[in-house]
């Protein structure tokens, strides 16, 4: 299985704050990766696929980057909504991986 | 807009089988190019990619549930459906059914909260 390492683990932040997110995979992935955003009690939301392609609908405040191993995900101008779960996730092999997630709240 | 719907028993007895399926709208089910999932999450934890399936019928399971696990699919009635077999209190989690393209899980249902217990 390729293992996914998020860093930091919990992450704490102000409004307006510009934050980055690592992900790490065991093995090059070649960009297949994607970032989900998960608030409680709702299911993820899909923010960003093949490293940089921002989804449909999500703000452009959000962006992604990274290639081979190593990905960010970077959330410029932060605002209330974005207090939430993030997790990063492998399109590459099978069994698809999620990175244990990074827990982002206010300061 | 594609919607997906998962239902079944919020309730499973130890060594039985959890049984859930999952229904589909706002699309075409038999188009190519999209696999439906199944993902869980435990209590307060991450996200496990149980398995997928293919309008064709065709699947992939994770291993680590592989010798457990029914994934099939209904095109007629558009809905997916999983068994996983024998289960144990390690299985209590909430359970999501999900499309993907090649990229992402695109679209996701609300999720059903199982507890495996006597």
């Amino acid at each position: 299985d390729i293992q996914m390492t998020q860093s930091p683990s919990s992450l704490s932040a102000s409004i307006g704050d510009r934050v980055t997110i690592a992900c790490r995979a065991s093995q090059d992935i070649s960009g297949s990766l994607a970032w989900y955003q998960q608030k409680p009690g709702q299911a993820p939301k899909l923010l960003i696929y093949a490293a940089s392609r921002l989804e449909s609908g999500v703000p452009s405040r959000f962006s992604g980057s990274g290639s081979g191993t190593d990905y960010t995900l970077t959330i410029s101008g932060l605002q209330p909504e974005d207090f939430a779960t993030y997790y990063c996730q492998q399109f590459y092999g099978i069994p698809r991986t999620f990175g244990q997630g990074t827990n982002l709240d206010i300061k | 807009q594609v919607q997906l719907q998962e239902s079944g028993p919020g309730l499973v007895k130890p060594s039985q089988t959890l049984s859930l399926s999952c229904s589909v709208s706002g699309g075409s089910f038999t188009r190519g190019g999209y696999h439906w999932n199944w993902i869980r999450q435990h209590p307060g934890k991450g996200l496990e990619w149980i398995g997928n399936t293919y309008y064709s019928g065709s699947t992939h399971y994770n291993p680590s549930l592989q010798s457990r696990l029914t994934i099939s699919i209904d095109t007629s009635k558009n809905h997916l459906s999983l068994m996983l077999t024998s289960v144990t209190a390690a299985d209590t989690a909430v359970y999501y059914c999900a499309r993907s393209e090649w990229y992402g899980f695109d679209h996701w249902g609300q999720g059903i909260l199982v507890t495996v217990s006597s």
